[in-house]
């Protein structure tokens, strides 16, 4: 099964900020998700991306808000952009191999 | 769209009695796959088990077991032997078919609790 690396794994930002998590696989995969858990909630597929195309979205979810970066098939990137305190959730990036492994997510508090 | 469906919120046990998670799911997929998750405090997401749908076998691994009634749509998870170690947040989700859709749909979750 594969072992993800994420980070950070816990952040504090001021509303309006950006932040990026990273997440790295080691191995290569061809699909990696990003995941979003608000407060005492499930988790909810933000968005899928694949190595050398565009990152495919869930309803709710657009580009502007939360791009994600996906340059080698062991990496990918996360940002949150403009942020407000209804993003304060954590955040899990996941990979297929493994029956779904999961990174150890990042605990975002928006203040 | 598929959904998964936890209807308890909460559970509690004993320590070495055996409890059962009940989870059920929509689909009109044939071919799929089911999982139990189990989050602990530290908000690992942690592989409890799972079944592919063709197989009518239910799944074990060690002390945990799963129930599968494909007819049904029911997914439950046994635990048995319970343990201080497996209070947690449980989740269910499901995969739709190969060459479809690679996404987790889960189920809202359910916390238990395990009492000494």
């Amino acid at each position: 099964s594969a072992v993800i690396s994420q980070k950070p794994s816990r952040d504090i930002c001021q509303r309006g900020t950006s932040l990026t998590i990273q997440c790295q696989v080691d191995s290569q995969v061809t699909m990696m998700f990003w995941y979003r858990q608000q407060p005492g909630q499930s988790l909810t597929l933000i968005a899928t991306a694949n190595q050398g195309s565009e990152a495919t979205y869930e309803s709710g979810f657009v580009i502007d808000k939360f791009p994600i970066s996906r340059p080698n098939l062991t990496f990918s990137t996360l940002t949150v952009s403009n942020m407000s305190p209804e993003d304060s959730s954590i955040y899990l990036c996941s990979v297929r191999e493994g029956g779904y492994t999961f990174g150890s997510g990042t605990r975002l508090t928006v203040v | 769209a598929q959904t998964v469906t936890q209807s308890q919120p909460e559970m509690s046990v004993q320590e070495a009695e055996t409890v059962t998670l009940s989870c059920t799911y929509d689909t009109s997929e044939s071919d799929y796959y089911l999982f139990w998750y189990k989050q602990p405090p530290s908000r690992q997401m942690i592989l409890v088990i799972r079944q592919e749908a063709y197989k009518q076998q239910n799944a074990t691994e060690n002390r945990f077991s799963v129930n599968f009634q494909k007819a049904a749509k029911s997914f439950s998870l046994k635990i048995s032997d319970s343990q201080l170690g497996d209070a947690a947040m449980y989740f269910c989700a499901y995969r739709g078919p190969q060459g479809g859709s690679e996404k987790l749909v889960f189920g809202k979750g359910m916390k238990l609790t395990v009492n000494p």
